[in-house]
């Protein structure tokens, strides 16, 4: 079955540093992944998405992720955080034996940015 | 621009009360899921549709039913809702993979 680690549940930074958001995932065939964010009181937007094109991947608001399949990991970063950027991040795989429709999300990682 | 609402942001409701809540979409698109989210869980799938009428069950469907009478409409139902349904509902529509999501419903069962 398909599955996603994320290794970090919280990441504190300080604003204008880098963003490292950690994530394996599991996965029988080749899957496709995403990275979605939730803001406070908002509903999840789509920041990137890997679907078997180009493994690096670049999305919304400065984020990118990379896809790596030998270490089965898909990195979610950012050059310079911005106090904006706070918010909770998830990673998601879909895909292969569960079905191309269906999502399977992390545990999500919050981020949070100080000034 | 792509639009998934649901009926109510915030919701309460007494043990053993039938509760519904709904999801429209305005994007014509055939697959729509219902979710719920939880403090370190994260999302967890209730029940999905991937057409009027179809409905297969998630990882967690027990407690819960689903009713798609309309493509653009996905009601989710508790049946007889307990303190272990009090959560974050969201709600969820594809064409191609990608997912929109609605605002959420905070569910509060007393």
């Amino acid at each position: 079955a398909q599955s996603v680690t994320q290794l970090d549940s919280h990441v504190s930074v300080s604003e204008g540093t880098p963003v490292l958001l950690r994530c394996n995932y599991s996965s029988s065939y080749s899957p496709s992944l995403f990275w979605y964010v939730q803001h406070p009181n908002k509903g999840l937007q789509l920041l990137l998405k890997y679907t078997s094109a180009a493994t690096l991947v670049k999305g919304i608001n400065g984020f990118e992720a990379e896809f790596k399949k030998s270490e089965t990991s898909f990195h979610l970063t950012k050059p310079s955080a911005h106090m904006s950027d706070a918010a909770e991040y998830f990673c998601v795989v879909t895909g292969g034996d569960t079905g191309f429709q269906k999502l399977v999300f992390g545990t999500g990682t919050r981020l949070l940015v100080s000034p | 621009d792509v639009k998934v609402t649901q009926s109510s942001r915030y919701l309460v409701k007494r043990t053993g009360e039938k509760v519904f809540l709904e999801c429209v979409q305005d994007m014509d698109h055939e697959n729509m899921f219902w979710y719920r989210q939880d403090p370190g869980l994260g999302l967890r799938l209730i029940y999905f549709s991937y057409d009027v009428k179809m409905k297969e069950k998630g990882d967690i469907p027990e407690g819960y039913s689903v009713s798609r009478e309309k493509k653009e409409r996905f009601s989710l139902i508790l049946e007889s809702a307990s303190t272990n349904q009090t959560s974050m509902y969201l709600c969820a529509s594809s064409r191609a993979g990608e997912q929109y999501f609605g605002p959420g419903t905070r569910l509060t069962v007393t």
